[in-house]
């Protein structure tokens, strides 16, 4: 039993250049989540997916778009990437807003 | 706007000490609140959700309780063992939809050998 996965675990990145975390999980669940976690800043919403098809912004979404290809699969990118943007990222998923929240091991990113 | 407080930030004790984890918001209009383990490179674990109709939760050597009135939850943990440190975080539900979850920033606990 998966879970929620995340690809990759650590990526280390230039300034400018781009890329996309890699979100699934196989638990049917219809909500799904990205977050950054910072020292000192806790955990933030970036966007979220309420059901497959739909997409709305979190708390922090500048410099960042999603897709949910399909129920299992949410994805994030950063167009250009910006120091700013080094964090850990979480995705995490749902069946409904009265079912406990699974997260996955995150992605380390380092933008340089 | 809910506000959620976890202290203290750090707390240490020796093992197989029974011990309480606090967790404060000032918005008592929950929907529920979730108490989540945070271990070093890790994601969050869920370990107990109250609903807000409920008054606590149980899981093995841990409980959770909720008081909406005063704006109060604490996560017990009998018989503390070292596999219990951790980070553990709470998270309270103001109502439907995930802009309405908002995290406290966790406390991290070291149970000592």
């Amino acid at each position: 039993n998966a879970g929620v996965t995340q690809t990759p675990k650590f990526q280390v990145l230039k300034t400018g250049q781009s890329m996309t975390l890699q979100c699934a999980q196989d638990m049917n669940h219809n909500s799904m989540y990205w977050y950054r976690q910072d020292p000192g800043m806790g955990l933030r919403l970036i966007y979220y997916s309420a059901s497959e098809g739909t997409t709305d912004k979190g708390e922090v979404p500048n410099g960042y778009n999603v897709s949910r290809l399909n129920k299992r699969e949410f994805s994030l990118r950063l167009e250009s990437a910006a120091p700013s943007q080094t964090s850990v990222y979480f995705c995490a998923s749902t069946l409904k807003d009265n079912s406990p929240l699974h997260f996955g091991n995150g992605t380390r990113l380092t933008v340089t | 706007k809910q506000e959620v407080t976890q202290i203290p930030a750090a707390l240490s004790v020796p093992e197989g000490e029974n011990l309480v984890l606090n967790c404060s918001f000032t918005d008592s209009a929950i929907y529920n609140l979730q108490w989540f383990r945070q271990d070093p490179g890790k994601g969050l674990t869920s370990l107990l959700l109250i609903q807000s109709s409920q008054r606590e939760q149980t899981s093995g050597r841990l409980n959770a309780s909720l008081d909406k009135s005063s704006g109060r939850s604490t996560l017990y943990i009998a018989a503390s063992q070292p596999g219990d440190s951790a980070t553990y975080l709470c998270a309270v539900r103001k109502g439907q939809g995930a802009q309405k979850l908002v995290f406290g920033q966790g406390t991290r606990l070291t149970i000592n050998p």
